[in-house]
């Protein structure tokens, strides 16, 4: 099955940038989607198909994707996105069609 | 407003049954297939499966093969995840989740199942 890495944790100062990578082999030709998920909530989504926002979520939120890795970039960075960032992509070759990666927790400083 | 309604914390002994309920509003409850997504404590989300809502055929995911139901009640727009001889490694939340492209568009708030001798 597909396998998807993410750093653990990533740390960054209000108003500054954060990027959180997803890796995978070849991660360029799967579609790549991105969540939010607060503390004691449900995971919001934030980025679909690499680079589109959903109705409500901020400019700030970006994506992209190019090789083995894709990255969720934040700029200006707020308290309020302290959250943990999940990837997922679909791999229809397996069983475990949709597949997250494991998760980033982002601390704002 | 579209919404993903789930029902309440449950608590539950090793070797028992719960059924989890999570109903549409706001949509045509037809048109999208319903996911589940476990999340343990302190863990990373794991997909499930699915139920296509049109045909009520389940699709479950590596590991979620038979203690794990899923069921449908189309009458009023609800979806079940229904898991028999509960372990205490079935302790998580058990969140639904709308699909749409291959991506999961709208998710309930999720349901806290607590396995506990």
């Amino acid at each position: 099955s597909y396998v998807v890495t993410q750093p653990p944790s990533v740390s960054v100062a209000p108003g500054k940038t954060a990027s959180i990578t997803c890796g995978g082999d070849n991660i360029v030709t799967k579609s790549v989607h991105w969540y939010q998920q607060r503390t004691g909530q449900a995971p919001v989504l934030i980025i679909s198909y690499e680079s589109d926002r959903p109705s409500g979520i901020p400019e700030r939120f970006s994506g992209s994707s190019s090789g083995d890795t894709a990255t969720l970039t934040i700029t200006r960075v707020e308290v309020g996105d302290e959250a943990d960032y999940y990837c997922q992509v679909w791999d229809p070759s397996s069983d475990h069609a949709y597949v997250f990666g494991p998760g980033t927790k982002v601390t704002v400083l | 407003q579209v919404h993903l309604v789930q029902s309440g914390s449950e608590l539950k002994k090793p070797g028992a049954s719960v059924k989890v309920s999570c109903m549409a509003s706001g949509y045509s409850f037809s048109n999208y297939y319903i996911n589940w997504v476990r999340q343990a404590p302190g863990q990373g989300l794991e997909w499930m499966g699915w139920i296509n809502t049109k045909t009520g055929e389940p699709t479950y995911g590596q590991g979620f093969t038979g203690r794990f139901v899923f069921s449908l009640d189309t009458s009023v727009g609800t979806a079940y995840l229904q898991i028999n001889g509960l372990k205490a490694d079935d302790t998580a939340v058990y969140y639904c989740a709308r699909l749409w492209n291959w991506y999961f568009d709208l998710w309930g708030r999720g349901t806290l199942v607590t396995v506990s001798a």
